[in-house]
């Protein structure tokens, strides 16, 4: 019973190609995110949805675009990738922004090499 | 932006011995998050703090929120080898902002 679950698990691709990863929770949450962790094991945020609609958008390039069907899944689009790209990207969810106890839980990582 | 300083860096211990890690942060967090990652996986959460003073404990593990709303500490007594990984903090606002802030980890390695 897989809480958050993310594909592919590993992705490798040439630089300048357009990629996706897609990510599903089942746990009823209503936000869900877009985290990168580069090769230093540093995390960070990348984007926040809550219900479809885009919430948290940090400093990144225009080439990724997070698109959200429904409130379970949150897609990640990667265009042009550049080699700088390659890192583990997670996505994750918690309960509605509003609420007090906010826990964020993970997927397992995809991790994208680009060459 | 927000940073947390999170300390040691790394930790390499004796099976049995107790551990402890510390964030610091140079402003005001709500809620304070202890997360473990191990080798391909996602951070799971361990505990999560919530006020200001809060005492939690999770099995062998027991953290704290500082006073200030600037620093919270993990310990880990009693280790065993299945400890290892990396430990994170995170901060969060809370209210309109739970956007995680997080630290930069301690990987802890466990001497069977």
């Amino acid at each position: 019973d897989t809480a958050v679950s993310q594909t592919p698990k590993y992705l490798v691709t040439q630089m300048g190609n357009d990629k996706s990863i897609k990510c599903e929770q089942n746990l009823g949450h209503d936000t869900m995110y877009w985290y990168k962790q580069d090769s230093k094991k540093f995390l960070k945020i990348m984007f926040s949805y809550n219900n479809k609609e885009l919430i948290i958008n940090e400093t990144v390039p225009n080439r990724f675009s997070p698109k959200s069907p429904d409130k379970a899944h949150l897609n990640l689009h990667i265009n042009s990738l550049e080699l700088g790209d390659s890192a583990v990207y997670f996505c994750a969810s918690s309960r509605d922004r509003g609420t007090e106890r906010n826990e964020q839980f993970f997927g397992p990582g995809t991790r994208l090499t680009v060459l | 932006g927000q940073q947390l300083n999170q300390s040691p860096q790394s930790m390499f211990i004796q099976e049995g011995e107790d551990v402890s890690m510390n964030c610091t942060s140079s402003s005001i967090f709500n809620t304070w998050l202890w997360y473990k990652q191990e080798p391909g996986e996602g951070p799971v959460l361990l505990i999560a703090l919530y006020k200001a003073g809060e005492l939690t404990s999770n099995g062998r593990l027991t953290a704290q929120f500082g006073i200030t709303r600037k620093d919270s500490f993990l310990n880990i007594s009693a280790s065993i080898p299945s400890d290892v990984g990396i430990y994170f903090c995170a901060g969060q606002l809370g209210g309109s902002n739970y956007k995680l802030t997080f630290g930069k980890g301690t990987l802890l390695t466990v001497n069977p």
